[in-house]
């Protein structure tokens, strides 16, 4: 059962356009969510995060909105530029049993065209 | 400022064969946990631990076994290998599991043929 969904596998968009990543979930328990970018060869990185008690959270190019009603979040990254080409991962995290543990999406490839 | 560092980066095992992948975080973080990556995948998480002395199983467990004697180490150790253990494996830690993110490892890609 997946319950953290990126149902795009890839993402074209031209360079200093409007990126939107989107993710779904499925547990309501989930209270905190990050986006991670990863390229290849290397480890994922921390790009931005939002709590539950927030709809939105921005820092720079990169906004992360997020709908608790339809148990969804996006990314917007405005303006895209050629090295933000790379994999996205929506995570999100809940205690359970006592514990926090990370759950990662299945990753959207973004391009970004020169 | 190492953050978390993984060895090795590359490893072709045989069937049947054994190995540990090494992990070391100097950030002093509670929470370590070790995910892995099959292609087109997200990432799966394995093992964790919430600190020293203390694991725990996460979503796909079988096959593998873990350790955590320092806060710094958490080893996870690969017991007859098989073909389906291919995949690129991930380290990663954060401060206490909650609301914070977790730095990650650059990875270590096993081939098991």
């Amino acid at each position: 059962d997946q319950q953290v969904k990126q149902n795009s596998p890839s993402l074209s968009v031209q360079e200093g356009r409007i990126s939107i990543l989107n993710c779904d979930y499925t547990n309501s328990m989930f209270d905190y969510f990050l986006w991670y970018k990863k390229y290849p060869a290397e480890g994922p990185t921390f790009l931005i995060s939002i709590s539950s008690i927030k709809d939105k959270n921005e820092d720079g190019r990169f906004t992360v909105f997020l709908n608790k009603s339809a148990k969804h979040l996006s990314l917007h990254i405005v303006p895209s530029q050629p090295g933000d080409s790379a994999v996205y991962f929506c995570a999100a995290s809940a205690r359970d049993s006592g514990t926090y543990k990370y759950i990662f999406g299945t990753g959207t490839r973004l391009k970004v065209l020169a | 400022n190492a953050g978390v560092t993984q060895t090795p980066k590359f490893r072709i095992l045989k069937i049947g064969q054994s190995m540990t992948l090494q992990c070391t975080q100097d950030m002093n973080h509670n929470y370590m946990y070790w995910y892995r990556q099959d292609p087109g995948m997200g990432l799966k998480l394995i093992y964790y631990s919430v600190g020293a002395g203390i694991t725990d199983k996460g979503e796909v467990p079988n096959g593998y076994n873990v350790s955590r004697s320092t806060t710094e180490d958490f080893p996870l150790r690969l017991e007859l290998a098989a073909p389906s253990q291919t995949s690129v494996y991930f380290c990663a830690s954060s401060s206490w599991g909650g609301n914070t993110e977790a730095f990650f490892g650059q990875g270590t890609r096993l081939t098991v043929v």
